[in-house]
């Protein structure tokens, strides 16, 4: 993995189903992994930040894991409401503090 | 304000006109990046800097982009020449080193 890959692209559910989608990223000179929210005419507003291999970061109904050897973060929101729909970013630092992002997955959450 | 502020929110300029774009990082936030957002996609890296140091560019898609930070605040981003292409948004950013960033509002910029 040379870049920062996200899937699936977009993802459709309805209110309460859970749902988890991935961050694949480099796993040369890696310091932090960030995942970010992003709501429609809104900025980019970071979620969780990870730094360990192992690390597990929890808020509310989102959770996210991070697996560093491997280059891969899951993002999980568990009983989806419709004001989670959003795109949710992850950013891959380098110890240089050069932030990539991927693409995002955009979730849509029917009522 | 307490947030990163971009100006203009909109800008809309003719094919061949040059272009700038202001960015106000949040107070004490050494580190400042510029990105730039076609529609669908997520944040391009465009530049960074750490304090008024331009630490990388490779982003920046040719010679008609540049980017300062003269005093380690506030940021412009000009586009030179300006092409079709070049019709995005541009987001800027702030942090703390290696902390999460926080976003601007972004300026629209359209080319005709």
């Amino acid at each position: 993995i040379l870049n920062v890959e996200q899937s699936p692209q977009s993802l459709h559910v309805q209110e309460g189903d859970s749902t988890n989608f991935t961050c694949s990223f480099p796993s040369s000179n890696f310091y932090a992994l960030h995942w970010y929210r992003w709501e429609t005419a809104k900025s980019p507003e970071a979620l969780f930040v990870m730094t360990l291999n192992g690390d597990e970061k929890k808020k509310g109904r989102i959770s996210a894991t991070l697996n560093t050897k491997e280059g891969y973060s899951y993002l999980y929101i568990k009983g989806s409401q419709p004001e989670d729909s959003a795109t949710y970013l992850c950013a891959y630092n380098t110890n240089a503090g050069k932030s990539t992002f991927g693409d995002g997955t955009t979730l849509t959450v029917k009522p | 304000g307490a947030g990163v502020s971009q100006s203009p929110r909109y800008k809309v300029a003719k094919r061949g006109q040059d272009v700038a774009l202001r960015c106000d990082p949040i107070s004490g936030h050494v580190s400042l990046f510029w990105y730039q957002q076609a529609l669908g996609q997520g944040p391009e890296f465009l530049t960074y800097f750490q304090n008024e140091a331009q630490l990388d560019k490779s982003g920046l898609p040719s010679d008609r982009f540049f980017a300062e930070r003269p005093e380690g605040s506030v940021s412009t981003l000009k586009i030179q020449r300006t092409q079709q292409e070049d019709s995005a948004v541009y987001l800027c950013a702030s942090s703390r080193t290696n902390q999460p960033q926080h976003f601007g509002d972004g300026t629209r910029l359209s080319i005709l």
